[in-house]
């Protein structure tokens, strides 16, 4: 399978701050997402870029499909994004290859 | 959001109890499938679904096993629960237009085995 790594594997930030979070994946891909799992559990549905560029509000994302990596961009971080941050992958199979996360706390 | 539920959403059992859980879509996505969630793991592959009645292995698939009989259910069964098998479960579903797209979850169900 494909071999998702993620970094930082944990990051905390004040609130207001910016930053970036990486996925490296070892293989070509066709399919690549972000989600976000708040502190419920719930896993919500970032951005779907296997290629290319997206933005949402304070968040953008950035696919370079050709050097197997992915960032995330949060702006003007806020308490409420606190959570954990996955990727995940997919290339000509039925399966999703996930990473193991980057965990975010923002402090008021 | 995609319509996607699980139920129970909690369940407490007994080692050595066959468990079912169950999840159900209203999207018709054609794949389906189950992780699991544990600290330090992310999110592992049980098993998944690319249409009725045909249902593949992931990395985790010892111990489970799945059915779907129709497109919007699919099952997933402990035969025998273990301890190690407390966990967090997930469905997710994929295949808006039946080619693999965006995956969306469940809200997962929390299985503690005693």
């Amino acid at each position: 399978g494909i071999q998702v790594e993620q970094s930082p594997p944990d990051l905390i930030l004040q609130e207001g701050a910016n930053s970036t979070l990486r996925c490296n994946f070892s293989d070509s891909v066709n399919n690549l997402q972000w989600f976000h799992q708040n502190p419920w559990g719930q896993l919500i549905n970032l951005f779907y870029i296997p290629s290319g560029t997206k933005q949402n509000g304070r968040l953008s994302a950035t696919t370079v499909a050709t050097e197997r990596y992915s960032l995330l961009y949060i702006s003007s971080s806020q308490t409420t994004d606190s959570g954990v941050y996955f990727c995940a992958v997919s290339n000509t199979g039925n399966q999703f290859y996930f990473g193991t996360g980057t965990s975010l706390t923002v402090i008021p | 959001d995609a319509g996607i539920t699980q139920s129970p959403r909690h369940k407490v059992t007994e080692t050595g109890t066959p468990v079912t859980l169950r999840c159900h879509q209203t999207e018709n996505h054609r794949y389906m499938y189950w992780y699991r969630q544990d600290p330090g793991h992310g999110l592992r592959l049980i098993h998944y679904s690319y249409g009725v009645k045909d249902t593949d292995k992931g990395e985790v698939s010892d111990g489970y096993s799945v059915s779907r009989s129709k497109t919007e259910d699919f099952l997933l069964t402990l035969e025998s629960a273990t301890s190690s098998q407390t966990s967090v479960y997930f469905c997710a579903i994929s295949g808006a237009d039946w080619a693999l797209d965006e995956q969306y979850f469940g809200p997962g169900t929390r299985l503690t085995v005693t």
